[in-house]
C-alpha cells in the first residue's frame, strides 16, 4: 500500500524568504510523484511532477522539487515566496494497479506568506 | 490547457434529498474520472474511479448506493448523493484523466462542489 506524509500542516514564512514543504512517501512499487496547489474553494492545479529521469524537477510559479529515492522524499522548494503563493499544497503519489493509476494525496500543508 | 468544469460550485439542500454534481471535460476526452471528497483542513480522499461506459470502482468504506456515479460519455461524469444527510456535507472534487496509457497524462481537476446538507 502507498502512503504520503506531509510533516507540516502549516508553514508561515515572510515574503521573499525561501520555503521548503516536506513530503515523504512509502510504496512497494515504483511511484510517480506530484505536487498540487489548491486555492480557497477551488480544485487542484498541478505544480510539478516526477515521472523519471532527473531528480530535480522544475514546475510553475518558480517551484521545484527533488526526488530522493533513498530518503523516500519529494520536498517542494521555492527560493523566494510571494503573497500570492499563500495556498494549500498537496503532495501526491501514483502507481499502476491492474492498469489503473490511483492518486493518493497527503494531508496538505498550508503555506501562509506574511508581508 | 485542458479544462474540467464542475457544477454546481455550491449547493445547499435539505436532509433526505438527492443532489447531482456534474463533471465535464471541456476540450479533451476523459477516459477515467476520479471523485474525491475533502473535509476541512484535510486531504482529498478518493471515493471512486469511473471509466467511461463501465461501472465505477468504489474505495473501501464508500457506499456505492449512496454515492451513485455515472460516466456515460467521454466528457461527462456525474456524482449523485442520494438521501443526503448532514454528515455528507463536504467539498467534492472531480478529476479527469486524458485518453491514453501513459502516466505522462495529466490529471485535471474540477473547481469543486461545496455541499451543505441542512
Amino acid at each position: 500500500a502507498q502512503s504520503v506524509t506531509q510533516l507540516d500542516s502549516q508553514v508561515p514564512v515572510f515574503e521573499e524568504a525561501p520555503v521548503e514543504l516536506r513530503c515523504n512517501y512509502s510504496s512497494s512499487v515504483s511511484v510517480y510523484l506530484f505536487w498540487y496547489v489548491q486555492y480557497p474553494n477551488q480544485g487542484l492545479q498541478l505544480l510539478l511532477k516526477y515521472l523519471s529521469g532527473s531528480t530535480l524537477v522544475k514546475g510553475i510559479n518558480g517551484f521545484e522539487a527533488e526526488f530522493n529515492k533513498s530518503q523516500t522524499s519529494f520536498h517542494l522548494r521555492k527560493p523566494s515566496v510571494h503573497i500570492s503563493d499563500t495556498a494549500e499544497y498537496f503532495c501526491a503519489v501514483s502507481s499502476s494497479t491492474s492498469g489503473t493509476y490511483k492518486y493518493i494525496f497527503g494531508t496538505g500543508t498550508r503555506l501562509k506568506v506574511l508581508a | 490547457g485542458a479544462v474540467v468544469s464542475q457544477h454546481p460550485s455550491w449547493v445547499i439542500c435539505k436532509s433526505g434529498t438527492s443532489v447531482k454534481i456534474e463533471c465535464r471535460s471541456l476540450d479533451f476526452q476523459a477516459t477515467t474520472m476520479f471523485w474525491y471528497r475533502q473535509f476541512p483542513k484535510q486531504s482529498l480522499m478518493l471515493m471512486a474511479t469511473s471509466n467511461e461506459g463501465s461501472k465505477a470502482t468504489y474505495e473501501q468504506g464508500v457506499e456505492k448506493d449512496k454515492f451513485l456515479i455515472n460516466h456515460a460519455s467521454l466528457t461527462l461524469s456525474t456524482l449523485t448523493v442520494t438521501s443526503a444527510h448532514p454528515e455528507d456535507s463536504s467539498f467534492y472534487i472531480c478529476s479527469a484523466r486524458t485518453r491514453g496509457a501513459a502516466i505522462n497524462e495529466k490529471l485535471f481537476f474540477g473547481s469543486g462542489t461545496q455541499l451543505s446538507v441542512l
